[in-house]
């Protein structure tokens, strides 16, 4: 089955420590991105990837690192300096040159 | 950065009841995209139009493409208790737009 997976659902962490979230897609897709969701808010985009070794910062990059090393992966670190990490995050991709980004089943980040 | 207004932010409905939801902005979109968000869960592509004055429809979905090319509407006919769940529009600015601009999403709760 093609599709995007993250992993783990469920992440808690001690404040302080870094954590990384995971996204691999089998979709063959060019373009990653990574998505902040908070309660009852819209999605801001994080940081996004349109090929592998490049990435730009998206609307609220600051706390947080990515590298994109392959083409079906992602990863989005959360460091200690992102002042508010609880939060959804999605992990979506698209197929270059086409607009209708696919989205993951989320990485729910309690951080206490 | 840009914004879409999207509207209502929540609707209480019977079941069997249509739908109405849209999303407006003070720019001109290249693309118009509607997901439908369950909770916890990814958004869920639900239709994409890419021409001004499209309408697009997916079963009981119904999308336009404004004539302005600065909103979109969605419409559900015949609600039923599945379709409760967030509706996110989303929109391309302009053709080789790395990046989309989301709604705030409208939060649809069925009454059975």
């Amino acid at each position: 089955d093609g599709g995007i997976t993250q992993s783990p659902k469920y992440l808690f962490r001690k404040e302080g420590q870094n954590v990384t979230l995971s996204c691999e897609q089998n979709l063959n897709h060019d373009a990653m991105y990574w998505y902040r969701q908070d309660p009852g808010q819209g999605l801001r985009l994080i940081y996004y990837s349109q090929i592998v070794n490049d990435f730009q910062k998206g609307d609220i990059a600051e706390g947080y690192s990515v590298s994109r090393e392959k083409k079906e992966s992602f990863p989005l670190t959360v460091t200690s300096a992102q002042k508010n990490p609880t939060a959804f995050y999605l992990c979506a991709s698209t197929q270059g040159g086409l607009y209708e980004q696919y989205f993951g089943p989320g990485t729910r980040l309690t951080v206490t | 950065g840009q914004q879409l207004n999207q509207s209502p932010q929540s609707m209480f409905i019977q079941e069997g009841e249509d739908v109405s939801m849209n999303c407006t902005s003070s720019s001109i979109f290249n693309t118009w995209l509607w997901y439908k968000q369950d909770p916890g869960e990814g958004p869920v592509l639900l239709i994409a139009l890419y021409k001004a004055g499209e309408l697009t429809s997916n079963g009981r979905l119904t999308a336009q493409f404004g004539i302005t090319r600065k909103d979109s509407f969605l419409n559900i006919s015949a609600s039923i208790p599945s379709d409760v769940g967030i509706y996110f529009c989303a929109g391309q600015l302009y053709q080789g737009a790395q990046k989309l601009v989301f709604g705030q999403g409208t939060r649809l709760t069925i009454n059975p």
